[in-house]
């Protein structure tokens, strides 16, 4: 089945850094969403975008909806430990089609 | 529950045999979906429910593969006549009446020997 786009697809960084990652697809979204998911866990939502443009915040995090609809990024500043994990982004087209597309993933170490 | 819940956590089966997997979803939930998820991968959509309607089975890989809701809560996944393909991680999530934010259980880790 389809996958997106995610880059880069891992990223080793030290603590305290700031982090992006970007999702692209072929397909126009109305809606995108970007999660976390760590070992042996289900994926974890983390930020809900649903306007073309629009930013939108969660603590340290940051992700915007690409103007084109098809792309999304996440920035993560100021890593700390708990941030290691596998950082999926989905898209859905809506307008009576639920389903969820994911990513392919950004893996994120941090270094110590 | 707080949270999606599935069952069984893990199953390993016998090439041939059918399994059921369970999926209770957060307590009003309207929509219900099922994926799949092969290690390092995204989760990919297999079908989904609104109440007890079957909106979208395009994901199921094949005939052997069917799912159910009878009364618009939990559901059911059954694959028939397994095989080794079949192993993976199965995911359930739920949404709201918005079925924009989906919220996914632990996963049901499937082993087809």
């Amino acid at each position: 089945g389809q996958q997106l786009n995610q880059s880069p697809q891992s990223m080793f960084i030290q603590e305290g850094e700031d982090v992006s990652m970007n999702c692209t697809s072929s397909s126009i979204f109305n809606t995108w969403l970007w999660y976390k998911q760590d070992p042996g866990e289900g994926p974890v939502l983390l930020i809900a975008l649903y306007k073309a443009g629009e930013l939108t915040s969660n603590g340290r995090l940051t992700a915007q909806f690409g103007i084109t609809r098809k792309d999304s990024f996440l920035n993560i500043s100021a890593s700390i430990p708990s941030d290691v994990g596998i950082y999926f982004c989905a898209g859905q087209y809506n307008f009576g089609n639920e389903k969820l597309t994911f990513g392919t993933g950004t893996r994120l170490t941090i270094i110590p | 529950g707080a949270g999606v819940s599935q069952s069984p956590r893990y199953k390993v089966t016998k090439r041939g045999q059918d399994v059921a997997l369970r999926c209770d979803p957060i307590s009003g939930h309207v929509s219900l979906y099922w994926y799949r998820q092969a290690l390092g991968q995204g989760p990919e959509f297999l079908t989904y429910f609104n109440y007890e309607a079957q909106q979208d089975k395009s994901g199921l890989p094949n005939d052997r593969f069917s799912a159910e809701r009878p009364e618009g809560s939990i559901s059911t996944l059954t694959i028939q006549r397994t095989e080794q393909r079949d192993s993976a991680m199965y995911r359930c999530a739920s949404s709201g009446t918005t079925g924009h934010e989906q919220y996914f259980g632990p996963g049901t880790r499937l082993t087809v020997t």
